[in-house]
């Protein structure tokens, strides 16, 4: 069955350091891969995804995310963290065929100055 | 663009109780989704509507839950009756046409509690 790992719940991080989000899937092909981020009260905000290609995508706000197939990860990466970056991120994988995209229970990114 | 609108932005009502939750999708959008969250469940599909035709309903948790899109710039959510365990948080988004490949915008959401 397809599904989406997000291991950390809860990640604390100081401003200015690096960060790396970790996103594990499970899915019989080459999936589509996309990284949302949620502020509080808000919707989901696209940051960046991936469907072929580059297995580095860029995304907006600084954002990076890289796909390893052989580790079935699609991790997200920023190199210096600011405060506005604290929300709550999630990982969706895109099944063929359809828009029943699964997402990830989230991890809550929480910065400190 | 003012991206997606979805009101209430917070409901509180009792059980048994009917509830109609709306979405107002971005002009020229194609695809429109209904998403359920809950601490237990995370974020779920509920349903998704392609030129306002239902799609895949399958997400839709039983009987008493019910979207309709009369037309390209509304749709509704309705819950009848309510229930203590619909409480959760209600996503809308929209997606433009050219495929599964587009971006999902999300609404701010709207918090459902039902007592």
């Amino acid at each position: 069955a397809q599904s989406v790992t997000q291991p950390d719940i809860h990640i604390t991080v100081s401003e200015g350091a690096s960060l790396e989000l970790r996103c594990n899937y499970s899915y019989g092909a080459t999936p589509y891969l996309f990284w949302y981020v949620q502020s509080p009260g808000q919707g989901l905000q696209l940051l960046l995804k991936y469907f072929s290609g580059d297995t580095l995508v860029q995304g907006i706000k600084g954002f990076e995310a890289e796909f390893k197939r052989s580790q079935s990860s699609f991790n997200l990466r920023k190199p210096s963290v600011h405060w506005s970056d604290a929300a709550e991120y999630f990982c969706a994988v895109g099944p063929s065929g359809t828009y029943k995209y699964i997402f990830g229970t989230g991890t809550r990114l929480k910065v400190l100055a | 663009d003012a991206g997606v609108i979805q009101s209430p932005r917070h409901e509180v009502t009792e059980m048994g109780q009917e509830v109609t939750l709306r979405c107002k999708p971005i002009s020229g959008h194609d695809y429109l989704f209904w998403y359920r969250q809950t601490m237990m469940r995370g974020l779920e599909l509920l349903i998704y509507f392609n030129n306002n035709v239902p799609i895949d309903d399958s997400g839709m948790p039983e009987d008493r839950f019910s979207a309709k899109m009369p037309n390209a710039s509304f749709s509704t959510l309705k819950i009848q009756p309510s229930e203590p365990r619909d409480s959760a948080v209600y996503f809308c988004a929209s997606s433009p046409v050219g495929g599964r490949t587009d971006t999902q915008y999300f609404g701010p959401g709207t918090r459902l509690t039902v007592l």
